[in-house]
């Protein structure tokens, strides 16, 4: 059982560069996450997912775009890369009922470099 | 909507003395919380949480918590720190059962002294 796996862990981008961030996860979660880290900003959410087909914004989608075909995958989307984009990407998942507490399990991070 | 915060950006404590971080929440009714640990270069790790019933709370690692309604408060503590501890904590709220949004604090980042 790996949990939530992403790759890569490291990339460097040019501006104007467009790349996908792969996160996946083995524990038959129907909600995903991603987030960004900035320093000292905690955990800001860009994006997430109830359940394959369905995604929806967070509070911070614009500059990225997610899909989710399959219950496991949960691909995030740079199309433009800006300076701004630079941070540490979380991806999540949990399982989320009418009775459970959303409880969120994270990948390791992908930490991506805009220049 | 609902926020977090955590009053102090960054502690640090002696190895073997007892540690207290601080979180408040702003929210109407009682939200489930959580507290994560994220050592360097790692993702977040629960630590635990609470959702009803006993307002203390014990977790992993030795940590416990308390949640204390009148004070909007859910504080993290440990009674002996070690070295192994350092790391950056963070304090979360969700809405309630079924609810998607994780609501993070800043974090604070613990360090500990030899």
């Amino acid at each position: 059982n790996a949990g939530v796996t992403q790759t890569p862990k490291f990339r460097i981008l040019k501006i104007g560069q467009s790349m996908t961030l792969q996160c996946a996860q083995d524990m038959n979660h129907n909600y995903m996450y991603w987030y960004r880290q900035d320093p000292g900003m905690g955990l800001k959410l860009i994006y997430y997912s109830v359940g394959a087909g369905i995604t929806d914004k967070g509070e911070v989608p614009n500059g990225y775009n997610v899909s989710r075909s399959t219950t496991e995958d949960f691909p995030l989307r740079l199309e433009l890369a800006a300076p701004s984009q630079t941070s540490v990407y979380f991806c999540a998942s949990s399982f989320a009922t009418g009775t459970s507490g959303n409880e969120q399990f994270f990948g390791p991070g992908t930490r991506l470099t805009v220049l | 909507a609902q926020s977090v915060t955590q009053p102090d950006i960054h502690i640090t404590v002696s190895e073997g003395a007892s540690l207290e971080l601080r979180c408040n929440y702003s929210y109407g009714a009682t939200p489930y919380l959580f507290w994560y640990v994220q050592s360097p270069g790692q993702g977040l790790q629960l630590l635990l949480k609470y959702f009803s019933g006993d307002t203390l709370v014990q977790g992993i690692k030795g940590f416990e918590a308390e949640f204390k309604r009148s004070q909007s408060s859910f504080n993290l503590r440990k009674p002996s720190v070690h070295w192994s501890d350092a790391a950056e904590y963070f304090c979360a709220v969700t809405l309630g059962a079924g609810s998607y949004q994780l609501t993070f604090g800043k974090g604070t980042k613990l360090s500990v002294i030899p």
